[in-house]
This record gives C-alpha cells, structure tokens and sequence, in this order.
C-alpha cells in the first residue's frame, strides 16, 4: 500500500507559467513533508519542507502548500526555468513509530520546462 | 550546506562476486545512515537504516546477509553487496541527516547513488 502517492508521472510547462505538482498521502501520523529535487543518474537534492503545523512554506520561487484535511500537499514553482526539468519527489516522515525519522517517498513527477 | 559522497558512482561485476558502496558525510556527523534502492520508475525504497556503532536495522524482505551494512564511524557507512546476482542491479543511494540538527525537521541530505549492474 503506497502511503506517499504522486499520481502524475510527468507534467510538462512552458518556461515562465506556473508549475503545480501534486501529492497525497494516506498516513495521518505524517507531521513532516518534503520535496526533493532528482536529476538523472544523481542523487535526491532537498529543494523545501513543511511540517504540519504551518500550512505554506515559500522560498524564492518554490511554495509549498499543505492540506491536511485533504491529506493533500502541492509544490508550486513560478516562474518555471528549464533549468527546473528534473524529477520531483514528494516525501513524508512521522516522528512517532520507531521510523527514526526516515523518509516515504513518492514515485515522482518528472517536470520539463519547455523555452 | 551538508555534502554526502557516495562512491563509486558506478559499477559493473560478474554475478557471484561482492561489491561495497561507500556513503561519507563530508562536512558533518551522521549518527544514523539510511540506504535506499531505486528501480526504473520507482520511488526510492529504503533498505536499512545504519547507525553508528550498532547494527542496522532492515526493512521487511531486505535480505541483511545479502547487503551488509556497516557503520564505523560518524562519517562513513557502507553498503556491501555480497554474491551479488542480477536481479541486484539497481540504484542505490545513501542519505545521512546532521547529527547537530537533532530536531525532527532536518532533511535528509542524499549522495549521488550508485548504479550497480551484475552480469
């Protein structure tokens, strides 16, 4: 049962619109969300967090909303750069239960900006 | 900001033989490593956690005397593939978080991965 689910595999955007990518989870014990950044053949880059307690984070262009209810979370980017085509990973963490704060991570979204 | 070095980036080995991944927090201490395993299209699975000075604890079907873990010091954790086969060929990546940051709001910083491809 994949309990971090990024249900659109790739999303493609002209450079200068918004980029909108979507993630939801099913496990209420979440109180710890991040995006991760993923070029091919490298490793995850941290690119913005949220912790359940706030429901927005921004930094410079990449803002971060957060719907508990909803059990919802969405990376937005403005303006998208072609430098920003990479994969995006979606990831939850819950302090409780023994997981040592490790991560669960999405399956990703592949972006490409387009010139 | 935090670096972790993982090496080799990649490597090719005949089926039956081991091969270690290194994982090292350059500027920074890590008393806990996790190790995950990414497959085509996948997201990344986590394999084990590593901690310093103690055994690693894995994750449900991940066979621990097939991938040894090892944890010596606060810097270095590694990942040993051993009698590798090719159904272990895959993308593993190492991530370690800064031990100073001991609230639960520190990301994970990740290494480059290692692709490793038995023949």
């Amino acid at each position: 049962d994949q309990q971090v689910k990024q249900n659109s595999p790739s999303l493609s955007v002209q450079e200068g619109r918004i980029s909108i990518l979507n993630c939801d989870y099913t496990n209420s014990m979440f109180d710890y969300f991040l995006w991760y950044k993923k070029y091919p053949a490298k490793g995850p880059t941290f690119l913005i967090s949220i912790s359940s307690i706030k429901d927005k984070n921004e930094d410079g262009r990449f803002t971060v909303f957060l719907n508990k209810s909803a059990k919802h979370l969405s990376l937005h980017i403005v303006p998208s750069q072609p430098g920003d085509s990479a994969v995006y990973f979606c990831a939850a963490s819950a302090r409780y239960g023994g997981s040592q704060g490790n991560l669960i991570f999405g399956k990703g979204t592949k972006l490409s900006v387009k010139p | 900001g935090a670096v972790v070095s993982q090496h080799p980036s990649w490597v090719i080995c005949k089926s039956g033989t081991s091969v270690k991944i290194e994982c090292r927090s350059l500027d920074f201490q890590a008393t806990t490593m996790f190790w995950y395993r990414q497959f085509p299209k996948q997201s990344l699975m986590l394999m084990a956690t590593s901690n310093e000075g103690s055994k690693a604890t894995y994750e449900q079907g991940v066979e621990k005397d097939k991938f040894l873990i090892n944890h010596a010091s606060l810097t270095l954790s590694t990942l040993t593939v051993t009698s590798a086969h090719p159904e272990d060929s895959s993308f593993y990546i190492c991530s370690a978080r800064d031990t100073l940051h001991r609230g639960k709001y520190s990301p994970l910083h990740f290494g480059n991965g290692t692709r490793l491809t038995v023949t």
